[in-house]
């Protein structure tokens, strides 16, 4: 059974930094690509990354370009996504996803998400 | 950026109805195109993939149509586990989602 488990779940200040992870299982992690998609409060969905399976290639919206990295680490089976100059406008739960078919096409499989309130 | 929009935003349908979302893009993305199920504290579900292909262990009475800039998600006989909120999400470039379509109860 494939499962995702995303931590990291926090409060931060206006201008501060997170990083939030997601532990997959289930799966042989290093053959998908794996994304990050977030829901701030009330709204909907909104993608924001995309890591290929090698974590050579990367990809962000642009509404988080230059301020979110994404990486990943195969030995430990593990999505991360760092977070900086955090605004009021990056609160939101943010799910970890399972790239159905490479990178920055259509998840498959989504974790229950995590979290982050970013406070002024 | 492609932008996708969906409609209605809202619906109200009782167990057993017809119900159809429509998914307009902003520019043609062939069939690059997946609908998703979201209840609330809950993992999204992909429903469809391809625009029209059923993923695996989503029942028959989802269906996905269309190609270019105009899509759509029939549910035949709605059922009281769908109520829920439906997104479309196109894959040409850059993912991008559809504002969402929420079905209530009648």
């Amino acid at each position: 059974e494939v499962r995702l488990l995303e931590s990291g779940r926090g409060l931060v200040q206006r201008g501060g930094s997170l990083r939030v992870s997601c532990v997959a299982s289930g799966f042989t992690f290093s053959k998908n690509s794996m994304a990050w998609v977030r829901q701030a409060p009330g709204k909907g969905l909104e993608w924001v990354s995309s890591i290929s399976d090698s974590g050579e290639y990367t990809y962000y919206a642009d509404s988080v370009r230059g301020r979110f990295t994404i990486s990943r680490d195969n030995s430990k089976n593990t999505l991360y996504l760092h977070m900086s100059s955090l605004g009021a406008e990056d609160t939101a739960v943010y799910y970890c996803a399972r790239e159905a078919a490479g990178p920055t096409t259509y998840f498959d499989y989504w974790g229950q998400g995590t979290l982050v309130t970013v406070s002024s | 950026a492609v932008q996708l929009t969906q409609s209605p935003s809202s619906l109200s349908a009782s167990v057993g109805d017809r119900v159809t979302i429509t998914c307009r893009a902003s520019q043609d993305i062939s069939t690059a195109l997946a609908w998703y199920q979201h209840k609330p504290g809950r993992a999204p579900q992909v429903l469809i993939y391809h625009a029209s292909n059923l993923e695996s262990g989503v029942p028959s009475r989802f269906r996905g149509s269309g190609s270019g800039t105009d899509f759509t998600l029939t549910i035949s006989s709605l059922q009281p586990e769908d109520f829920a909120t439906y997104y479309c999400q196109q894959y040409n470039l850059y993912p991008s989602f559809g504002g969402g379509t929420k079905v209530e109860i009648k």
